[in-house]
């Protein structure tokens, strides 16, 4: 069944670039059949959507986090990624990455569900 | 503040049922967006748990059902049992003139008596 696995480096500076990667095993992210999101939830707190990206590169991010997100993937690794510009310690957060179930309607992508999860990373903002 | 208001928690004793709430708007739930649910354990990741508004994953128990009607929704547990003290979470999704996006409720603790 298909596994995800997030990496990162667990503590970041404030005003620097968060960067995590997503390894997907036992499925492709190639796969035409989903897209791949990346979810947070600061401690103690509940969960926010922070965006997906399909095989071909197509994105679509919260509009409270556009300015400073970036999600791509990369199919030769079979891995997706995530950047999120000028953190602060409201950023400080469990980071999960998800297959993403959606529907299209007339050309337009509405996300449904979310599975599998990756089992999480904690990202700390502080200097 | 969440755009899905549930109940920050509730209880029942073994054997009881609970019903958790989230209630939406007219630009996500009322707009006839699905809605689904999530378990979270202590300390681990969200559980896919309901899908589509009622719909089990192979997997989950048939003591959890999930049901929607106009902008509001509730996920309810019948024969509770002590493993099903968690955090449960609805998600849907939202379009209004900032943009479309996914959006989740707040979560719900369910403590098990």
């Amino acid at each position: 069944q298909v596994q995800l696995q997030e990496s990162g480096p667990g503590l970041v500076k404030p005003s620097e670039t968060l960067s995590l990667t997503c390894t997907v095993s036992g499925g492709s992210v190639s796969s035409g059949n989903y897209y791949w999101s990346w979810i947070r939830q600061p401690p103690g707190k509940g969960l926010e959507w922070i965006g997906y990206v399909y095989y071909n590169g197509v994105t679509n991010y919260n509009p409270s986090l556009k300015s400073r997100v970036t999600i791509s993937v990369d199919t030769s690794k079979n891995q997706f990624s995530l950047k999120l510009s000028s953190v602060t310690a409201a950023d400080t957060a469990v980071y999960y990455c998800a297959r993403t179930q959606v529907t299209t309607i007339f050309g337009v992508v509405v996300v449904d569900w979310f599975h599998p999860w990756g089992q999480g990373t904690l990202l700390i903002v502080s200097s | 503040q969440s755009v899905l208001t549930q109940p920050p928690s509730v209880s029942g004793a073994p054997g009881q049922r609970v019903t958790i709430s989230c209630t939406g708007s007219s630009s996500n739930l009322g707009a006839g967006y699905d809605v689904h649910w999530y378990q979270q354990l202590p300390g681990t990741a969200p559980k896919f748990l309901i899908y589509a508004n009622s719909n089990r994953p192979s997997g989950v128990p048939d003591r959890f059902s999930g049901s929607k009607s106009g902008t509001s929704a509730s996920l309810a547990i019948t024969g509770l049992q002590a493993e099903d003290e968690a955090d449960y979470y609805c998600q849907s999704y939202d379009s209004s003139l900032s943009g479309s996006h996914v959006v989740f409720g707040g979560g719900t603790k369910l403590t098990v008596l």
